[in-house]
């Protein structure tokens, strides 16, 4: 069974600052996704990657396959990236089956 | 174009009280997804659709839980009857393929 490990769990910043949000998995993938959870529920698919580096705005995403890990990253971040931020990866052979981590909730103080 | 549509956003029942969501996917989107979500932690699977077939319902408590995707476009879930162990935000999400998800807005289920 994979296993999906983000870090950390709470993370608060200051408005301009570099944040780094982490996922580990434990299985290869087909897919990792990156999705934003604003109070309220609604979720937002922020990227997909399978290889290498997406990058829009001032978010970039990362994933090493060997390694088993992806990182979210927010530059200049400002107190509207305050969210939980979801990593969810896709098994191979099914990439419809997501297995999702518990999310990191991001506080950016003005 | 609109995006995936739940309802209703919010529901509080009593427990034994039988309730039911309903979604409407992106149109054009054959895989559907249920998902519910406890507080703090991620979503997890219900039941996957592909069209009007649901292809992995493992992990649905079919006790208690059904769920129907009749003519491969809208969804029902049900919960007869609710346990209080049952609140939660029931999530649906959408997919053209095995791409990128688009998740509704949610339904929270409060059962006292």
């Amino acid at each position: 069974k994979n296993e999906v490990e983000q870090s950390p769990q709470n993370l608060t910043a200051q408005e301009g600052e570099f944040i780094t949000i982490n996922c580990s998995y434990s299985v290869g993938i087909s897919a990792l996704h990156w999705l934003q959870q604003h109070p309220g529920g609604g979720i937002v698919s922020l990227f997909m990657l399978s290889s290498g580096k997406k990058k829009h705005g001032r978010l970039i995403a990362t994933i090493n396959i060997q390694e088993k890990h992806s990182s979210l990253h927010i530059t200049a971040s400002h107190p509207r990236d305050s969210a939980v931020y979801i990593c969810a990866e896709g098994s191979l052979g099914s990439a419809r089956q997501l297995t999702f981590g518990s999310g990191t909730q991001l506080t950016v103080l003005p | 174009e609109a995006g995936v549509v739940q309802s209703p956003r919010y529901k509080i029942i009593e427990k034994k009280q039988p309730v039911a969501f309903w979604c409407n996917p992106i149109s054009g989107h054959n895989t559907l997804y249920w998902y519910r979500q406890n507080l703090g932690q991620g979503p997890e699977l219900l039941i996957r659709y592909e069209n009007e077939e649901a292809v992995d319902d493992s992990q649905l408590p079919k006790d208690r839980f059904s769920a129907e995707r009749l003519k491969g476009v809208d969804s029902t879930l049900k919960i007869q009857p609710a346990e209080l162990g049952d609140s939660a935000v029931y999530l649906c999400a959408s997919s053209p393929d095995a791409g990128e998800l688009f998740f509704g807005e949610g339904s929270r289920l409060t059962v006292l």
